[in-house]
């Protein structure tokens, strides 16, 4: 699988968007792009993933960029309870494959 | 839905004793994952299951540790002996995972285990 780079950490004030970016240039046709967070002490959180299209839940945008070697998730509205370890992660869809964690972005959402 | 439950959510034991941890995926979930997380190395891989079969125990630090999934709706996660290096949060998480199609994991809550 891939290797991804994000910031080690990030700010961002409430209310405003959060972007948050993720390096992936040795990324293969057939992986796609996750991303999950993970508030303290709880489980990660699946957030969305995508392959090559941009993607947009109810949680999060996420923007893929045409030669897919980057992308960026979206929190339109953030609020201190976004506060989180977000991970991304790029591995091959379907059955096989694992999720491999790296240490991810550290976002703060300040008041 | 009541989401992917693990029992117990802490366990202190002393070291040498035998340590087993449960996993109950969520219904209908045909893959299961059991992570370990610790500071020094954040969030490993174990060893993954489709469809109750064991796919990748790579992650698997040695022959101390050794998991279980008699059927769809149980897991284990066992440790004998237990070592004070085996600290940690250990997370089981399950996914939907129809070939061709990928849908996010969900994790458990955790066991936080302490080896005295």
């Amino acid at each position: 699988d891939a290797k991804t780079t994000q910031p080690t950490s990030m700010d961002c004030a409430e209310g405003r968007a959060a972007n948050l970016p993720c390096n992936h240039s040795t990324i293969s046709g057939n992986e796609y792009v996750y991303w999950y967070r993970q508030i303290h002490s709880q489980g990660p959180q699946y957030i969305i993933h995508g392959l090559k299209n941009n993607e947009t839940n109810e949680m999060a945008s996420l923007i893929i960029t045409e030669d897919r070697k980057s992308s960026t998730l979206i929190l339109p509205h953030a609020t201190l309870r976004d506060t989180a370890v977000y991970y991304c992660i790029v591995r091959v869809g379907g059955n096989t494959g694992k999720l491999i964690f790296g240490q991810g972005t550290t976002l703060q959402v300040k008041p | 839905d009541a989401g992917v439950i693990q029992s117990p959510r802490h366990e202190v034991t002393e070291m040498g004793q035998e340590v087993t941890l449960r996993c109950k995926p969520i219904s209908g979930h045909n893959s299961l994952f059991w992570y370990r997380q610790t500071m020094m190395r954040g969030l490993e891989l174990l060893i993954y299951f489709n469809n109750n079969v064991p796919i990748d125990d790579s992650g698997m630090p040695e022959d101390r540790f050794s998991a279980k999934m008699p059927n769809a709706s149980f897991s284990t996660l066992k440790i004998q002996p237990s070592e004070p290096r085996d600290s940690a949060v250990y997370f089981c998480a399950s996914s939907l995972r129809p070939a061709g199609a990928d849908y996010g994991y969900t994790f458990g809550s955790g066991t936080r285990l302490t080896v005295v």
